[in-house]
């Protein structure tokens, strides 16, 4: 079993729909994250997680420790956010442990 | 100030060639990591840096080697390629406004 899990593995939303990706992980972290990779492309970091909530733009993330779940959520969703979100966590060395991501498309 | 910069972007090597993808970040930042990408699998740690002189295996070493000379450089070296090793490889820092700075990737295929 992974350490990290992901769901949905895929998912497709209509512009201005909410939309929330959950993460589970099974051992205890330092910092969770989430991160963007758009087709082809680079990897970008979105958020790091050590508690509570975090909000950028149209995206929220929140970890509860104690159950090791993460949400992320976009509101008012748009076709630019069509990418693969990754969650990953920090073990020692603050090496990551990735899910195998959630592959978002947004339709007009 | 371009962050994490790896070259080549894209390459196609031949069984048993060797090669090396570079990695060099102007972030003066100690941790490194090269990781591997293959389709409808998470990224997973070949090698990894906590600082100058100082490197140790990941997750799938087999077949890679690295060193770190500087700070600033953290190259991966492919010495038999071999068809398995087709992946995509993103080099990363620890550092940066969200926890960690990627590369661009590099895009290397096997035949």
């Amino acid at each position: 079993k992974n350490e990290v899990e992901q769901s949905p593995q895929n998912l497709t939303a209509q512009e201005g729909e909410f939309i929330t990706i959950n993460c589970s992980y099974s051992v205890g972290i330092s910092a969770l994250h989430w991160l963007q990779q758009h087709p082809g492309g680079g990897i970008v970091s979105l958020f790091m997680l050590s508690s509570g909530k975090k909000k950028h733009g149209r995206l929220i993330a929140t970890i509860n420790i104690q159950e090791k779940h993460s949400s992320l959520h976009i509101t008012a969703s748009h076709p630019r956010d069509s990418a693969v979100y990754i969650c990953a966590i920090t073990g020692t060395a603050s090496k990551l442990t990735f899910g195998t991501g959630t592959r978002l498309q947004v339709t007009l | 100030n371009a962050g994490v910069t790896q070259t080549p972007k894209f390459r196609i090597l031949k069984i048993g060639q060797s090669m090396t993808l570079q990695c060099t970040q102007d972030m003066n930042h100690n941790y490194m990591y090269w990781y591997r990408q293959d389709p409808g699998m998470g990224l997973k740690l070949i090698y990894y840096s906590v600082g100058a002189g100082i490197t140790d295996k990941g997750e799938v070493p087999n077949g890679y080697n690295v060193s770190r000379s500087t700070t600033e450089d953290f190259p991966l070296r492919l010495e038999l390629a071999a068809p398995s090793q087709t992946s995509v490889y993103f080099c990363a820092i620890r550092g940066g406004d969200y926890g960690y700075t990627f590369g661009s990737g590099t895009r290397l295929t096997v035949v």
